[in-house]
């Protein structure tokens, strides 16, 4: 059964706490993204990654990293320089080869700073 | 139209009756168009898609139009069911790009 995985579904963290988000997809696909939505926004691209141990920076990468280190992985830190990372969060992924098609999301992970 | 502050703009339909969810871009240069549902607490579904060199293209209950002239998207859902609630987005892309553009939504309620 194919698809992307987030963990946890529920993240709850303390001010001045790194926190690691989980993303894994059985899909084969070459092209991973990370979003950021807000109450009554669209989704913000925070990074993506087209090839395995390559990534760019997306509309608001400050305060997150990213690593990418196998074909089926994608986690994302949230580090302690985000000022706001309370937020949904959501992991894409897309087949690059035969032109543009669509993302496939997982059910993402609503982080909670306390 | 546009949303103004945390609020979705709102489409409220009766089950049964037709439902035209609309979507406005800027980028002359878009080719390549997708409408996603997302259902309350989870990540968004791909519904349909359309290319640039098309104008109108059909799935099952659900047409998305493309108007390049006025820049304007349109996803029509036939005989809307209570299941079919949820915030729908479309996104764009242009020039060969992967990364899309979503905008803000549209949530649509739908009256048993």
């Amino acid at each position: 059964d194919g698809g992307i995985t987030q963990s946890p579904k529920y993240l709850f963290r303390k001010e001045g706490q790194n926190v690691t988000l989980s993303c894994e997809q059985n899909l084969n696909h070459d092209a991973m993204y990370w979003y950021r939505q807000d109450p009554g926004q669209g989704l913000r691209l925070i990074y993506y990654s087209q090839i395995v141990n390559d990534f760019q920076k997306g509309d608001i990468a400050e305060g997150y990293s990213v690593s990418r280190e196998k074909k089926e992985s994608f986690p994302l830190t949230v580090t302690s320089a985000q000022k706001n990372p309370t937020a949904f969060y959501l992991c894409a992924s897309s087949i690059l080869a035969g032109g543009q098609s669509e993302q496939f999301f997982g059910p993402g992970t609503r982080l909670t700073v306390l | 139209g546009e949303s103004v502050g945390l609020h979705l703009p709102t489409l409220s339909v009766q089950e049964g009756d037709n439902s035209i969810i609309n979507c406005a871009y800027s980028n002359s240069a878009s080719d390549y168009f997708i409408w996603y549902k997302q259902e309350s607490g989870k990540g968004p579904q791909f519904i349909i898609d359309i290319r640039s060199n098309m104008d109108k293209r059909q799935g099952q209950r659900v047409t998305v139009l493309l108007n390049k002239t006025v820049k304007h998207l349109s996803l029509q859902i036939a005989a809307t069911q209570p299941g079919d609630s949820a915030v729908y987005f479309c996104a764009e892309s242009s020039g060969g790009s992967y990364i899309p553009t979503f905008g803000r939504g549209t949530s649509l309620i739908v009256h048993p």
